[in-house]
């Protein structure tokens, strides 16, 4: 079955730790994406993806980094520079062209200790 | 700048009974499309519906329809039939080129027996 996957599906980070979120797809889509979202409120883009090894900023992409070397992955680093990381991070995909339909995966809960 | 506004914070309904959830938007584009999305308590993220900004006839997805006012800048879900696993948040959202998707703030829907 095609889908979306994202590990761990909890994450733990210490004061001043990088993490780094996966996703992986098989759906053959072009483009992937990474949403936050906070308690109460809908999603926010932080990093988006057309082709394999370019990305752009979304609009809450500072304290974030990512990268696409393969088609197929899109590797979401929570840098210690993001002050307030805990959220829950959805990763989704979708073909390129105008107005298509993303899809996501389960999602990865990040928590401060 | 795009915007959508879910005015309901929670909405009740009975078992096989139909609700309506309300979605209101801005933009200036002429293009665009609209999306509703459904989340349970596992966090997943599940595509219900797509209604573009040039298709005539409102878009129906099995118990989902969308009942697009573009006039008015309108899209609501109606949910038909309503069962208990419909309990969840759901959130419309909209893109107007490529790729980034803009939410609401979600509307929580509990179904009661």
């Amino acid at each position: 079955d095609g889908g979306i996957t994202q590990s761990p599906k909890y994450l733990f980070r210490k004061e001043g730790q990088n993490v780094t979120l996966s996703c992986e797809q098989n759906l053959n889509h072009d483009a992937m994406y990474w949403y936050r979202q906070d308690p109460g409120q809908g999603l926010r883009l932080i990093y988006y993806s057309q082709i394999v090894n370019d990305f752009q900023k979304g609009d809450i992409a500072e304290g974030y980094s990512v990268s696409r070397e393969k088609k197929e992955s899109f590797p979401l680093t929570v840098t210690s520079a993001q002050k307030n990381p805990t959220a829950f991070y959805l990763c989704a995909s979708s073909r390129t062209g105008l107005l298509e339909t993303q899809y996501f995966g389960p999602g990865t809960r990040l928590l401060v200790l | 700048a795009q915007k959508i506004t879910q005015t309901q914070p929670g909405m009740f309904v009975q078992e096989k009974e139909a609700v309506t959830l309300d979605c209101t938007y801005d933009t200036s584009d002429p293009s665009y499309g609209l999306f509703w999305y459904k989340q349970p308590s596992s966090g997943e993220m599940i595509f219900l519906i797509y209604q573009g900004s040039y298709d005539q006839q409102n878009a129906t997805e099995g118990r989902y329809s969308l009942n697009f006012q573009k006039a008015r800048k309108s899209a609501n879900l109606v949910i038909s039939a309503s069962q208990l696993g419909d309990s969840a948040m759901y959130f419309c959202a909209m893109n107007t080129g490529f790729q980034k998707l803009v939410f609401g703030t979600g509307t929580r829907l509990l179904v009661s027996p």
